[in-house]
């Protein structure tokens, strides 16, 4: 069962920008630093943005992530065919004592 | 290279049991907080149980609490999953997952897939 809520799908052409919102609650993303997962078709997660706004080695700087109070966002910019993906969010939440992850989007390149 | 390697999924009938394990490799795995999520067919991720580096500190999601156990032997490098009750709805690919800090998941395996069905 999520907590963290995201759109369904996102699009953009190539080049554009698409952004990626995830709304949660006070014992969630407005307690924690927020997480954001890619998982390409057939593969497993991979982690894309850690602590809200930080890019593990290796992913490039068209993600970026934000936080705002309840609510956290994923962007990316440049978008190119292999974005194509389902991302996800996820934060520790202090009512359930255990990790919740968003809904999930789908990223599709026009 | 950090490698997750999950073994012990398969089919299993309605109430039946089932013991996941996953060997670590590339990293010092007593330091790591370890977690299990997984992902039901064309569904999303969902975080399953938790556990400290120690093994003294067990979290559980409540649609799995009191069915399932999870631990871990830092001996021999290797995380556990014990299912018992399964139901139809626990069907999914379970990831065994490395958290370097227990709110934060880093690694994933690739995922062992279990099939819940009579």
């Amino acid at each position: 069962q999520s907590v963290l809520t995201q759109p369904p799908s996102a699009s953009g052409t190539p080049g554009q920008r698409v952004t990626i919102s995830c709304s949660g609650s006070s014992s969630n993303i407005g307690s924690h630093t927020v997480h954001w997962y890619q998982q390409l078709p057939g593969a497993a997660p991979k982690l894309l943005i850690f602590d809200s706004n930080q890019r593990p080695s290796g992913v490039p700087d068209r993600f970026s992530g934000s936080r705002s109070g309840t609510s956290a966002s994923l962007a990316i910019s440049g978008l190119q065919s292999g974005d194509e993906a389902d991302y996800y969010c996820a934060a520790w939440d202090d009512s359930l004592n255990g990790n919740v992850f968003g809904t999930g989007t789908k990223v599709t390149v026009l | 290279e950090v490698r997750l390697v999950e073994s012990g999924g398969g089919l299993v009938q309605p109430g039946g049991s089932l013991r996941l394990s996953c060997a670590a490799s590339g990293f010092t795995f007593s330091r790591y907080a370890m977690h299990w999520v997984r992902q039901a067919p064309g569904k999303g991720l969902q975080y399953v149980s938790a556990i400290t580096t120690n093994g003294d500190r067990k979290y559980y999601a409540s649609s799995v609490k009191g069915r399932f156990s999870i631990s871990r032997d830092n001996s021999k490098n290797t995380l556990y999953l014990q299912m018992g009750s399964l139901r139809p709805e626990d069907m999914a690919v379970y990831y065994c997952t490395r958290a370097p800090v227990l709110q934060l998941v880093d690694y994933w395996g690739q995922g062992t897939l279990v099939t819940v069905s009579s």
